[in-house]
């Protein structure tokens, strides 16, 4: 079974700098999807940002970007410039088959003005 | 508008009492599924459906049933809640399984047994 590990369970950084949420997986497939997820206090569940795993090329969505490193099995997020409405939690989640997506335990960011 | 619904969005009743949460779908995605949500776990998936009459059993799937027997709809029956499944449930759809590039989520449903 795939596993997900977020490591930070909580970040915070000040309004306008950067910040990095780590990610690990663990699977044995070699095709896969990779996502984060944004999730603020309305508790919808918002798509930021996701990764193909046979791209070597790192995904970008405006401020956000990630590293995907594949052998080592880490897919890190990046937010530039950070803001305000950034604040929320972030998943990042694993999807290689049938059985939906593997989700990590969520960091919570926090954005000090 | 592309949506997944859910009914209700709030829900508090008590332990035994049979319950249903609906999800629907209007994009024909053959692909839905079910996740609770728990502090300090993350999400977790209770059951999963490939297409209609097709169910399988998710990490979590005690206590739960679901059935689909129409392509939107995606209801998760719980016969005999209890308080531990007091959570925030999600339901998701996806056009196909080989074609896992998003799941599209629903508002969510906070569901309190006492």
């Amino acid at each position: 079974a795939q596993t997900v590990t977020q490591s930070q369970p909580e970040m915070s950084v000040q309004e306008a700098e950067t910040v990095t949420l780590s990610c690990t997986y663990d699977t044995s497939e070699s095709d896969y999807y990779l996502f984060w997820y944004k999730q603020p206090p309305s508790r919808q569940m918002i798509l930021v940002i996701r990764q193909e795993a046979y791209k070597q090329q790192n995904a970008t969505e405006n401020r956000f970007s990630v590293n995907f490193q594949k052998a080592a099995k880490s897919f890190s997020l990046k937010i530039s410039d950070s803001q305000l409405g950034d604040a929320a939690m972030y998943f990042c989640a694993y999807g290689g088959g049938a059985d939906g997506l593997t989700f990590g335990k969520g960091t919570h960011l926090i954005i000090q003005p | 508008e592309a949506q997944v619904t859910q009914n209700p969005r709030y829900l508090i009743t008590v332990t035994g009492k049979k319950l249903t949460v609906t999800c629907s779908q209007n994009m024909n995605h053959e692909y839905m599924s079910w996740y609770r949500q728990d502090p300090g776990l993350g999400l977790r998936q209770i059951y999963y459906s490939m297409n209609v009459e097709v169910t399988d059993k998710g990490d979590v799937p005690e206590g739960y049933k679901v059935s689909r027997k129409e392509k939107r709809n995606f209801p998760l029956i719980l016969e005999s809640p209890s308080p531990n499944q007091t959570s925030l449930y999600f339901c998701a759809s996806t056009p196909r399984v080989t074609h896992f590039n998003e799941q599209f989520f629903g508002p969510g449903t906070r569901l309190t047994v006492l």
